[in-house]
C-alpha cells in the first residue's frame, strides 16, 4: 500500500514570506497529524484532524500558521509569514483512528526540510 | 503536562552485539501507551515497537525488545544482534489511552560500527 505522501521535500524561502506544505495521508485513514521537528528535538504535534475536523490544535501558532483537511483526505499547512525560528522539518503522519485510539500506529511521511533565512 | 527523557544522546554498538537505549517519561495517567520510533537519515519515522502500560509483559518484536519500569517510569529499548541497519535516530514517544497524541522525547542517535 502507498505510504504518506508529502511535497515539497525541501524548501527555502526568506522571513515573512509564505509557505504551504501538502500531505496526503494513507487511503482510508481517518486522522492526519502535522508535526514539527525542530534540528536535536523529537517532533512537536502541531495539529491533530480527524475526517476534517480538528481534533486538537492547542500547540499550533495560530497567529501565523493555519491549516486545512478539506473532504477529509489531502492536508495543507500554511505558514504566513515565516520566521526564522520557524526552520524545521514538518512531518504529516496518518492513522487509521477512528475517535481516541492511541494504540492505532501513526505512520509518517518523509517530511518537508523549511529553512527561512 | 507529560514529558519524555531521553538522556543518552548517542550511542555506539558493535555490529551483532547487544545495545540499550534508555527513556524516562513523566505523567499523572494510570493507563497510556509508550513506543519506541527509528528514524533513518531519509527522516522516515517507523515504529519499532509498542507497549501498553496495563500489560506487565514487556513487549517483544524480533531482535527489539523494551524492559518496562512502570513504577519507575522507565522504558528502555534493547537491540540484539544489532545491524548496520539499525543506525538512524530512536525516538521514545508517549500517549494517554484518552487521546492519540504523541509526545515524543529529544532522541538518541546510534551508531554501528564493524
Amino acid at each position: 500500500e502507498a505510504g504518506v505522501a508529502q511535497s515539497p521535500r525541501y524548501k527555502i524561502i526568506e522571513k515573512r514570506q509564505s509557505v504551504a506544505f501538502w500531505c496526503n495521508p494513507i487511503s482510508g485513514h481517518a486522522t492526519l497529524y502535522w508535526y514539527q521537528q525542530i534540528l536535536g528535538q523529537g517532533p512537536k504535534l502541531l495539529i491533530q484532524f480527524q475526517n476534517n475536523g480538528v481534533v486538537d490544535d492547542s500547540q499550533l501558532p495560530k497567529d501565523r500558521f493555519s491549516a486545512e483537511r478539506l473532504k477529509g483526505v489531502d492536508s495543507t499547512l500554511k505558514i504566513q509569514p515565516a520566521k526564522l525560528e520557524d526552520s524545521a522539518v514538518y512531518l504529516c503522519a496518518s492513522s487509521l483512528a477512528q475517535g481516541t485510539a492511541p494504540s492505532e500506529t501513526q505512520y509518517f511521511g518523509p517530511g518537508t526540510r523549511l529553512l527561512v533565512l | 503536562a507529560q514529558t519524555v527523557t531521553q538522556s543518552q544522546p548517542e550511542m555506539s554498538v558493535q555490529e551483532a552485539e547487544t545495545v540499550t537505549l534508555s527513556c524516562t517519561y513523566d505523567t499523572s495517567e494510570s493507563d497510556y501507551y509508550l513506543f519506541w520510533y527509528k528514524q533513518p537519515p531519509s527522516r522516515q519515522m517507523i515504529l519499532v515497537i509498542r507497549q501498553e502500560a496495563y500489560k506487565q509483559q514487556n513487549a517483544t518484536e524480533n531482535r527489539f525488545s523494551v524492559n518496562f519500569q512502570k513504577a519507575a517510569k522507565s522504558f528502555s529499548l534493547k537491540i540484539s544482534d544489532s545491524q548496520l541497519g539499525d543506525a538512524a535516530m530512536y525516538f521514545c514517544a508517549y500517549t494517554p489511552v484518552t487521546a492519540s497524541k504523541l509526545t515524543f522525547g529529544t532522541g538518541t542517535r546510534l551508531q554501528v560500527t564493524l
